[in-house]
């Protein structure tokens, strides 16, 4: 079974600031790893992904982040925020081999202060 | 390519009616996944479809619910009868081999 922590429902940044938003996972067997974000009245638009190699991946619109197999985490940064990145932000998982439906966090509102 | 297509977008019927979703994947995408989401679970995993077969529906709520995909280009979830704790977004998503799953708008199902 799998399960997704996303620490802070809020998070607000001022913009250039540095964004980080917080997922810590668990599962049985090696994880894969997404980072989805979702706009007003939109659905889920994929950010990044781990699935096997490097662990630092790097997404769209400037977002990376790191699987640390050690502390169960994947947290998600990017190092100036935009305007444009206030969204609501979801961590999830899948079993290794991606074959199945993913479990979600109960995601994170990402506020950008002017 | 014109992404995942569900309809309708937004749906307000009364408690008791038969609902039903539909959804239509990405052409040459075999699995299709329906989600749910509200303020109080998140998302969540109704059930999943590989190459147009149920695979796990654990997720899927109560016998009220019933999902189906005749073909690889078209899937629907029913609600008989609905009810207001039913009231959500409702997702689909599908995916190809690269285990990136494409959802689409949404539709907001509203049970008065």
């Amino acid at each position: 079974a799998q399960s997704v922590t996303q620490l802070g429902s809020h998070v607000s940044v001022s913009e250039g600031a540095l964004v980080l938003l917080r997922c810590n996972y668990s599962s049985s067997v090696p994880p894969y790893l997404f980072w989805y974000v979702q706009y007003p009245n939109q659905g889920l638009q994929l950010l990044l992904k781990y699935t096997t190699g490097a662990t630092l991946v790097k997404g769209i619109n400037g977002f990376e982040a790191e699987f640390k197999k050690s502390e169960t985490s994947f947290h998600l940064t990017k190092p100036s925020a935009h305007m444009s990145d206030a969204a609501e932000y979801f961590c999830a998982v899948s079993p290794g081999g991606g074959a199945d439906g993913l479990t979600f966090g109960k995601g994170t509102h990402l506020i950008i202060q002017p | 390519d014109a992404g995942v297509i569900q309809s309708p977008r937004h749906e307000v019927t009364e408690m008791g009616q038969e609902v039903t979703l539909r959804c239509k994947p990405i052409s040459g995408h075999n699995s299709l996944f329906w989600y749910r989401q509200t303020m109080m679970r998140g998302l969540e995993l109704l059930i999943y479809f590989n190459n147009n077969v149920p695979i796990d529906d654990s997720g899927m709520p109560e016998d009220r619910f019933s999902a189906k995909m005749p073909n690889a280009s078209f899937s629907t979830l029913k609600i008989q009868p609905s009810e207001p704790r039913d009231s959500a977004v409702y997702f689909c998503a599908s995916r190809a081999d690269s285990y990136e799953q494409y959802f689409g708008p949404g539709t907001r199902l509203t049970v008065t």
